[in-house]
């Protein structure tokens, strides 16, 4: 399978536990996004990678969230002391870098229940 | 103003109509495009995308971009029962920039 992969795909746990989810993108894609989705809302941009290099984080996006892509393949989006607001799908794109941006490819989410 | 605004629907067609999907978008300096198709529970898949003023075909979808009006539209020909589902808009502001959703508009259509 090529395309993007998420893990795990369901995630449930405990108000203030601490979940980890992982992404590996396309492999031949540099840009690397994470977006979180609630029921009947559009996906709300995270954060982005471009290699290993953070290069946007949402103004939204509280302390209790961090991303990770050591060597700018897989990433790693932590969620420290869990809050039920939390609960959502979190989604992870890839793409490559062009010379003008192309298009992002989804990876199937990894959906998160806070409870 | 949020930066790209859809009507959220539900939008009803008979099944071999034609759908149309309606997007605007705030910042004037986007660079890009894309429509994106999100079946109930599952991830967007992307449809198309454009870049330039005017239509861009692609088999039943046609996608319409007017840079001046800030606004893109999708045309579903010879709709089906299959694309019952919610269209995404997303924008990008241009190289280096994060891509920008709307709320998605849930299409139905009736057999």
């Amino acid at each position: 399978d090529t395309g993007v992969s998420q893990n795990p795909r369901h995630k449930i746990t405990k108000r203030g536990q601490n979940v980890t989810f992982r992404c590996d993108p396309i492999s031949e894609h540099n840009r690397l996004y994470w977006y979180r989705q609630t029921l009947g809302q559009g996906p709300e941009f995270l954060t982005y990678f471009q290699n290993e290099a953070q290069l946007e984080k949402s103004r939204l996006l509280s302390d209790r969230f961090s991303a990770e892509r050591p060597k700018g393949s897989f990433s790693t989006l932590e969620i420290q002391r869990t809050e039920q607001g939390d609960s959502a799908m979190y989604l992870c794109a890839s793409s490559p870098v062009g010379n003008r941006d192309t298009e992002a490819f989804f990876g199937q989410g990894t959906r998160l229940t806070v409870v | 103003q949020k930066e790209v605004e859809q009507n959220s629907g539900p939008l009803s067609v008979p099944e071999g109509a034609i759908a149309s999907l309606n997007c605007t978008y705030s910042d004037r300096g986007s660079q890009s495009f894309f429509w994106y198709r999100q079946y109930s529970g599952k991830s967007p898949e992307l449809i198309m995308f454009i870049y330039s003023n005017g239509d861009k075909e692609d088999g039943r979808f046609t996608a319409q971009l007017n840079k001046a009006s800030q606004y893109v539209s999708l045309l579903i020909r010879d709709s089906q029962p299959s694309d019952s589902a919610t269209y995404l808009c997303a924008v990008n502001k241009g190289y280096g920039q994060n891509f920008v959703f709307g709320p998605g508009t849930r299409l139905s259509v009736l057999p």
